[in-house]
This record gives C-alpha cells, structure tokens and sequence, in this order.
C-alpha cells in the first residue's frame, strides 16, 4: 500500500527566509502528486498538483514543487516565506491504478516569525 | 459557486450514540470522499462515493461506520455505537468527475468529540 513521508513535523522560520518542505513517497507506479494547505481555523486548500510534464511545478502564493521519480519524492518550496504562510502543509499522493482516495503524509507545522 | 460545505462543524456525543455526518459537495460534481483524521496523524482514506453508489470503501472500519450519496442530497457518513476513538475530524472532498487528474475540493471539516 501507498505511503506518504513528510519528515518535518514542525517547521518555525523566520520572515523571507527560504522554505523546504519534504515529501516521499513508496509506491513507484504511475502517480499524481499533490500539496494541500490548511491554514488556521480554514479547509485544506489545494496549493499545487502535478500529473504529468514538467516535474517543476508552481502554485499559488509563490509556492512550486519538483517531482524527482528516481528518489520518489516530491518537496515544497518557497523563496521568501511571510507571516501568512503560517499554516500546516499536507503531501498528498494518488496512485492512477488503485482508484482515486488520496494518500496523505503526517502534515508539517509551518510557524513563520514576524 | 459555493464550495463544499460540512455540518455540524463541531459535534459531541456520548459513548453509545449516534453520529451523523453531512456533506454537501461543491455544486456540479458528483463524487464524495470521506477522509478521517486523528489528532496529531494525516488524514486516512475512508470511503468515495457516486450518487447511489459506494464505489470504494476499503477505509471504513467493518463495524459501526456507513456512508451514503443519494439521489437527492447530502452524503452522510453514520457512526453507530460511538466509541472514544473515534473522536477526530472528518472531512469530506467532492470532485467532478472520476479522473485521477480531478483535483478534490475539501470541506471545513467536523470535529467529532466522543465523551
């Protein structure tokens, strides 16, 4: 069965410092890779996905990924993070074989310093 | 075009009772997932649903738990007997369609406290 790593449970920085968040994955099949985020008291809201392409994606807010298949991973990152990233950071993972239930990662605890 | 939408938001129940869960999906899309997420874990697969039809539920406990889409509206997850375990936040997701490419759209989520 699919698993999803994330290996920062807590992350604190502090403004316009840069970002890093890990993600991998176990199963090596076809994959559609995703990051959610929830920021306090609000739904988990989709910040990036990626299916197919270019394994260099962006999302909203200034936020992009990269997909490496050989190392099965698939990390955030952000330049210059701001007060408003605070927020806990979901990887997520679809396996296009086994259906379309999400597959999430522990999450990370995002607290961005003023 | 509103998204989708949970209630209650917030609810308690005593050991033994019943729990029922709604979940409205984003206007135009017909398919529903369940997700559970105990405190301090991510959120686990339950169950996707179509309208009229449970297409996977190979997240859902054997016991106690049930899922329904009707025709006509909400989806309900139902927990019978509640157990203190079971105290967690359950979210819903809905997408248009069935394609691995379809992005799901959460709910804010309820927050189940079992006493």
């Amino acid at each position: 069965a699919q698993s999803v790593s994330q290996h920062n449970h807590h992350v604190i920085l502090s403004e316009a410092a840069s970002l890093e968040l890990g993600c991998n994955y176990s199963y090596g099949g076809t994959v559609n890779l995703f990051w959610y985020v929830q920021y306090p008291g609000q739904h988990l809201q989709l910040l990036l996905k990626y299916f197919s392409g270019d394994p260099r994606v962006k999302g909203i807010k200034g936020f992009e990924a990269e997909f490496i298949k050989s190392k099965f991973s698939f990390n955030l990152r952000k330049p210059s993070v701001q007060w408003s990233d605070t927020a806990e950071y979901f990887c997520a993972v679809m396996n296009n074989n086994a259906g379309n239930m999400l597959t999430f990662g522990g999450g990370t605890r995002l607290m961005v310093k003023p | 075009n509103a998204g989708v939408m949970q209630n209650p938001r917030h609810l308690v129940r005593r050991r033994g009772q019943e729990a029922r869960l709604r979940c409205s999906p984003m206007k135009g899309h017909s398919h529903v997932y369940w997700y559970r997420q105990l405190p301090e874990e991510g959120l686990k697969f339950m169950v996707y649903l179509q309208k009229e039809n449970i297409i996977d539920e190979s997240g859902m406990p054997k016991e106690r738990f049930s899922a329904e889409f009707p025709k006509e509206g909400p989806s309900i997850l139902r927990i019978q007997q509640v157990v203190r375990g079971d105290s967690a936040a359950y979210f819903c997701a809905s997408s248009p369609w069935a394609s691995g490419t379809d992005t799901q759209y959460f709910g804010p989520g309820t927050r189940l406290t079992v006493l």
